[in-house]
């Protein structure tokens, strides 16, 4: 296993359309993480899950996002009815309880 | 509200001299930072971290420096190399070492001059 991988790395969307994206983390971490990272920003946390419970959801952005890890493995962020400011980097990151966090190549999303 | 701040943008350095990248911090129940190293098309990448029981850490050529008093920490590289040129990012966290949510500040980019 070489690190966290993350699909697909680049997406081009229609306003409105709804868009999913799938990180694989270390197979021997049992944390995930999402993040968002806008132009010029640092990474900004979205969720993160321990096994497949979800530990912190406040931090979503909005009701149009969600995120699962159903059997503890690979995770899923799903955005619906995306809209232009959605643009942005979406980077997952694992680890394991007491380590730090090794992050993916990110998704870059693009909203028409 | 930064609770994380990186007031630096960017910083040029001559090739073999020491870089010295700050970062300030707001919140109070920040107890572990840690220094991310971000190139382009890729994700961030772990350097060094600190736990907020101790002042300074080392590995290799990276040194972090906190002083919790003054809420600040400092990353400091010597010597610089061409290949630390990068976007440096500061991190913290509350009460769970670096294993859960972190707060990033925006970022220093670092340019290495030969």
């Amino acid at each position: 296993d070489t690190g966290v991988s993350q699909d697909p790395r680049h997406k081009i969307t229609k306003r409105g359309q709804n868009v999913t994206f799938r990180c694989d983390p270390i197979s021997e971490h049992n944390r995930l993480y999402w993040y968002r990272q806008t132009l010029g920003q640092g990474p900004e946390f979205l969720t993160y899950f321990q096994n497949e419970a979800q530990l912190e959801k406040s931090r979503l952005l909005s009701d149009r996002f969600s995120a699962e890890r159903p059997k503890g493995s690979f995770s899923t962020l799903e955005i619906q009815r995306t809209e232009q400011g959605d643009s942005a980097m979406y980077l997952c990151a694992s680890s394991s309880l007491l380590d730090e966090q090794f992050f993916g190549p990110g998704t870059r999303l693009t909203v028409l | 509200d930064q609770q994380v701040k990186q007031n630096s943008p960017s910083l040029s350095v001559q090739e073999g001299r020491i870089s010295i990248l700050n970062c300030d911090y707001t919140n109070s129940m920040f107890d572990y930072f840690l220094w991310y190293k971000k190139y382009p098309a890729e994700g961030p990448t772990f350097l060094i971290s600190i736990s907020s029981i101790k002042d300074k850490n080392e590995d290799g050529r990276f040194t972090v420096f906190l002083n919790k008093s003054a809420k600040h920490l400092s990353l400091h590289i010597v010597p610089s190399q061409p290949g630390d040129s990068a976007v440096y990012f500061c991190a913290a966290s509350e009460g769970g070492g670096g294993a859960d949510g972190l707060t990033f500040g925006k970022g220093t980019h670092l340019i290495i001059q030969p």
